[in-house]
């Protein structure tokens, strides 16, 4: 089973900043099979990118991902208000499909 | 505009069963193969089972296999998700999920319910 290490594990920022988050799995992922989620408290995940650089539809252009292989990132260019959540990846190279245990975006 | 909405979770004692139901409109449900997940409270993600649009497979996780079956009635547009000899750490809320390609099975999710609670408590 592929394992996908989240960091960091909380990422304490103010709004307007840009958010980093990395998503590093166990075994290289073939044809960039990586997705990456948003959840709120209460709230189902909504899918933000697939196939590692993909934005899925209605996401604005300030969620952006990119890497290959081993290594990913999620960056957000510009934190709104509505961007403070988990984010979790998800690797589809390999079953079962595995998760991240999430990275928490809190309000500085 | 896709939509999914279970129902069925509730409150269990350790060694129950529960069957969990996801209602699908919106897309061609029976074209579509289809995921459960779940989330402990205050955890991460854990993908549990898939079925294939015909039910001619389904696969497991370790964490559950022999203990739940998955099924779908596509006449109805319902998936369900059969419990058994719940523990307390079957407590989560259960998600069924949408693939984003028909077969699916190794695929992100484009589609997610709001999720039923599902708790094991004595």
């Amino acid at each position: 089973e592929i394992v996908l290490t989240q960091s960091p594990g909380t990422l304490s920022l103010s709004p307007g900043e840009r958010a980093t988050l990395s998503c590093r799995a166990s075994q290289r992922l073939s044809d960039t099979s990586l997705a990456w989620y948003q959840q709120k408290p209460g709230q189902a995940p909504r899918l933000l990118i697939y196939g590692a650089v993909n934005r899925a539809t209605g996401i604005p252009d300030r969620f952006s991902g990119s890497g290959s292989g081993t290594d990913f990132t999620l960056t957000i260019s510009g934190l709104g208000p509505e961007d403070f959540a988990v984010y979790y990846c998800q690797q589809y190279a390999y079953s079962p499909g595995t998760f991240g245990q999430g990275t928490k975006v809190e309000i500085k | 505009q896709v939509q999914l909405v279970e129902s069925g979770g509730g409150v269990v004692q350790p060694g129950g069963s529960l069957r969990l139901s996801c209602s699908a409109s919106g897309f061609s449900f029976s074209s579509f193969g289809m995921h459960w997940v779940r989330q402990a409270p205050g955890k991460g993600l854990e993908w549990v089972g898939f079925i294939r649009f015909d039910a001619s497979n389904k696969y497991y996780a370790d964490s559950v296999k022999g203990r739940i079956s998955i099924s779908r009635d596509n006449a109805k547009n319902t998936l369900s998700l059969q419990i058994n000899s719940l523990r307390p750490d079957d407590t989560a809320v259960y998600y069924c999920a949408k693939p984003s390609q028909k077969y699916g099975y190794r695929d992100y999710f484009d589609s997610w319910g709001q999720g039923t609670l599902v708790a094991v408590s004595a």
